[in-house]
């Protein structure tokens, strides 16, 4: 397997502008996790999807941000519009079915809003 | 609730000496324990995880960690260093549930310098 892909890798983008990552888990995967890391405040979770629905989404951080996922093999999160304070590195990672199971991790996309 | 306090954001050891990194856990309920390991420019990868089984819990490249009820903590080791461990190291804690999804929280990581 490929492991959890995400894209793009690098984005830059202007303040205002619609902001839309992307990210394919593990096939077989039933939860997934966006999280987001900056330097500032290190590694947050930002929305949990199990069987492609949404568990948790106390991490979002304001109504610019939203998540789907529409299939078990796809999800987006999406900035609108989007802001400086924005600017961060976003995982996605997923996690197969059981009690004990570790989280695998995509290799983020760095976002950079000017 | 669930958290994890890692003691040092930084921590330098010269090449081939012991590495500890310190992990201490909050957790209403017996927990899972996790570390991971995060290169340059990359995502999470998993060294290795208590899961309610043994204690000492050993993981790949060399590491281990030993879980301790009584001190509530899960410090990460390993005998010798070499300088392909410099990366930062994250220790995470879930708490066990039967919901078949688990809310795993990090802590604010511990980069590791490795010097020769």
């Amino acid at each position: 397997d490929a492991g959890v892909i995400q894209s793009p890798r690098h984005e830059v983008t202007e303040m205002g502008q619609e902001v839309t990552l992307r990210c394919k888990p593990i096939s077989g995967h039933n939860s997934l996790f966006w999280y987001r890391q900056t330097m500032m405040r290190g590694l947050e979770l930002l929305i949990y999807f199990n069987n492609n629905v949404p568990i948790d989404d106390s991490g979002m951080p304001e109504d610019r941000f939203s998540a789907k996922m529409p299939n078990a093999s796809f999800s987006t999160l999406k900035i609108q519009p989007s802001e400086p304070r924005d600017s961060a590195v976003y995982f996605c990672a997923s996690s197969s079915p059981g009690h004990n199971t570790e989280a695998f991790f995509g290799q983020g996309t760095r976002l950079t809003v000017v | 609730a669930q958290s994890v306090t890692q003691l040092g954001s930084h921590v330098s050891v010269s090449e081939g000496a012991l590495v500890l990194l310190r992990c201490n856990y909050s957790s209403s309920v017996p927990p899972y324990l996790f570390w991971y390991v995060q290169y340059p420019n990359q995502g999470l990868q998993l060294l290795l995880k208590y899961t309610s089984a043994a204690t000492l819990v050993k993981g790949i490249n060399g590491f281990e960690a030993e879980f301790k009820k009584s001190e509530t903590s899960f410090h990460l080791t390993k005998p010798s260093a070499h300088m392909s461990d410099a990366a930062e190291y994250f220790c995470a804690v879930s708490p066990i549930n039967s919901g078949g999804y688990q809310k795993v929280t990090f802590g604010t990581g511990t980069k590791l310098q490795v010097i020769p």
